[in-house]
């Protein structure tokens, strides 16, 4: 069965960064994409990029360029996301989730990023 | 174009049918995958490409497409079905994702 697990909750400033992981277990890990996908409270899902391991690419949603860093290491099967410059409309529950073609069928269980001064 | 739109709520009586619908140019292109999402849990995928479920999702649940248009439709919808649902697919280009805005579903 796979899992996604991300680590936990985080706060922080305005102008900061946060590193988010997504540890996979239980499939072929380099074999899929990772997707990450941000959810504001009340809003919807927004998709932010994606890494596929196997071949160290990745894309991001163009409102994130310059901001997002997608990287995997496929020795421990973890994805990471770090978003940089962060501001206040970046506090957002932050989801891994693994993707296949544009599907996502196994998700992390989310970490929240609260960005406050 | 790089947006999918779906209506923000719709009800639906106990035990009726409703369809959830998702538009988008993409959408001529690319098939839509749907997602139900309750509070405070992380989404879960319903349907997936022309219109497959996964493990465990009961066969309530299928998918349609044509033209720009994408739907999710739920025959004799459950009080358990109460929730957001979200479709997304490739943009045009076909290397970014979207998601529509979501529908909320009410059952009655």
């Amino acid at each position: 069965q796979v899992q996604l697990v991300q680590s936990g909750a985080e706060v922080k400033k305005p102008g900061s960064s946060v590193k988010v992981s997504c540890k996979a277990s239980g499939g072929t890990f380099s074999s899929y994409a990772i997707s990450w996908v941000r959810q504001a409270p009340g809003q919807g899902l927004e998709w932010m990029g994606r890494i596929i391991p196997i071949f160290d690419t990745t894309n991001h949603a163009q409102k994130f360029q310059g901001r997002v860093t997608i990287t995997a290491d496929e020795s421990t099967s973890t994805a990471y996301m770090e978003l940089s410059s962060l501001r206040s409309e970046d506090t957002a529950v932050y989801y891994c989730a693994r993707e296949s073609a544009g599907e996502m069928n196994y998700w992390g269980q989310g970490t929240l990023v609260t960005v406050s001064s | 174009s790089s947006e999918l739109t779906q209506d923000p709520a719709v009800s639906v009586a106990l035990g009726q049918t409703v369809r959830i619908t998702c538009q988008g140019d993409s959408l001529r292109k690319y098939y839509a995958n749907w997602y139900q999402q309750k509070p405070g849990q992380a989404p879960v995928l319903v349907i997936f490409g022309k219109n497959n479920r996964p493990s465990g999702i009961p066969d309530r649940f299928s998918g349609s497409s044509s033209g720009n248009t994408a739907s999710l439709t739920i025959t004799g919808a459950q009080a358990k079905d109460e929730a957001d649902y979200y479709c997304n697919s490739r943009d045009s280009s076909g290397n970014h994702l979207l998601f529509g805005g979501g529908t909320k579903v009410t059952v009655l």
